[in-house]
C-alpha cells in the first residue's frame, strides 16, 4: 500500500552493527504495527503502538526496540545484529474503529 | 492467547478450478478474522474479512465462510486465474486489536 512507506527496503549489515528501520503513513492512522516474516512461519508481530506515547511488546520482541517519533513515524531498532535476525520486516498501520491493518512493502534484512 | 492453524500449506490447482484454504483458532473471544494476498517482493494486501456476526462474504470470485462453534473459517476461491498464484494469510483478532496470523498458504494456479 502507497500509503504505508518503508525504508530501507534492503540491507545487508554485520553481526553486531546496529540497525534501524523506519516506517511512515499518510494513511492518519493511530495504531502501528511490527512484523517480521520468515518462510514457513508467517507474520509475528515484534510491537505494536495505539499513540504516540503508547508502546507494547509483541510475541518476539526480544533483541528489538522501538520508537514512536510522532503519529505517522514508527521506527524498529535491532542494537547489536545477529544472523537469526535475517528476515522480511514488514510495517503495518490500522485505524481505530475498523481494526483492518495494512501493510507497507517490507524491508528485507540480512545479518551477516 | 490466540492460535491459528492454517492449511494447506502449499496448494496447486488448475485454472479455472476452485480453491479453499482453511483455518482454525483457539481463542472464542475472537471476532474479527481478515485475509491477505501477498505477492512475490510485495506487503500483505487485504482481500476480504468477516466479523463474527455473520457466518459468510462474498466479493465477486472471493468468499469467506465462519464457523463459530467449530472456531474455524475458510477462504473459497471460484474460478480461479494465474493472477490469484500467491501465498495467502489467515489472521483473527486477539487482545486490544493486534492480529495473530496463520503460517501461509502458497496458491500455486497452472493455466
Amino acid at each position: 500500500d502507497a500509503d504505508v512507506t518503508q525504508t530501507p527496503r534492503n540491507r545487508i549489515t554485520k553481526t553486531g552493527k546496529r540497525i534501524m528501520l523506519e516506517c511512515s503513513q499518510t494513511k492518519g492512522h493511530d495504531r502501528m504495527y511490527w512484523y517480521r516474516q520468515d518462510p514457513g512461519l508467517g507474520l509475528r508481530l515484534i510491537y505494536y503502538s495505539f499513540d504516540v506515547k503508547d508502546i507494547n511488546k509483541g510475541e518476539i520482541s526480544d533483541g528489538y526496540s522501538v520508537s514512536r517519533q510522532a503519529q505517522a513515524k514508527f521506527s524498529l531498532s535491532l542494537e547489536s545484529a545477529i544472523p537469526n535476525q535475517t528476515a522480511l520486516y514488514f510495517c503495518a498501520t490500522s485505524d481505530l474503529t475498523q481494526g483492518k491493518q495494512f501493510f507497507g512493502p517490507g524491508t528485507r534484512l540480512t545479518v551477516l | 492467547g490466540e492460535n491459528v492453524e492454517q492449511h494447506p500449506s502449499t496448494l496447486s490447482v488448475q485454472e479455472g478450478d476452485s480453491a479453499v484454504i482453511k483455518c482454525t483458532y483457539s481463542d472464542s473471544a475472537s471476532n474479527y478474522f481478515p485475509w491477505y494476498k501477498q505477492e512475490l517482493g510485495k506487503g500483505p494486501q487485504l482481500i476480504i474479512d468477516i466479523r463474527s456476526n455473520v457466518g459468510e462474504k462474498k466479493d465477486q470470485r472471493i468468499a469467506v465462510t465462519l464457523n463459530k462453534t467449530a472456531k474455524h473459517f475458510s477462504l473459497h476461491i471460484t474460478e480461479t486465474q494465474p493472477e490469484d498464484s500467491a501465498v495467502y494469510f489467515c489472521a483473527a483478532n486477539s487482545g486490544y486489536s493486534t492480529l495473530t496470523f496463520g503460517k501461509g498458504t502458497m496458491l500455486l494456479v497452472s493455466p
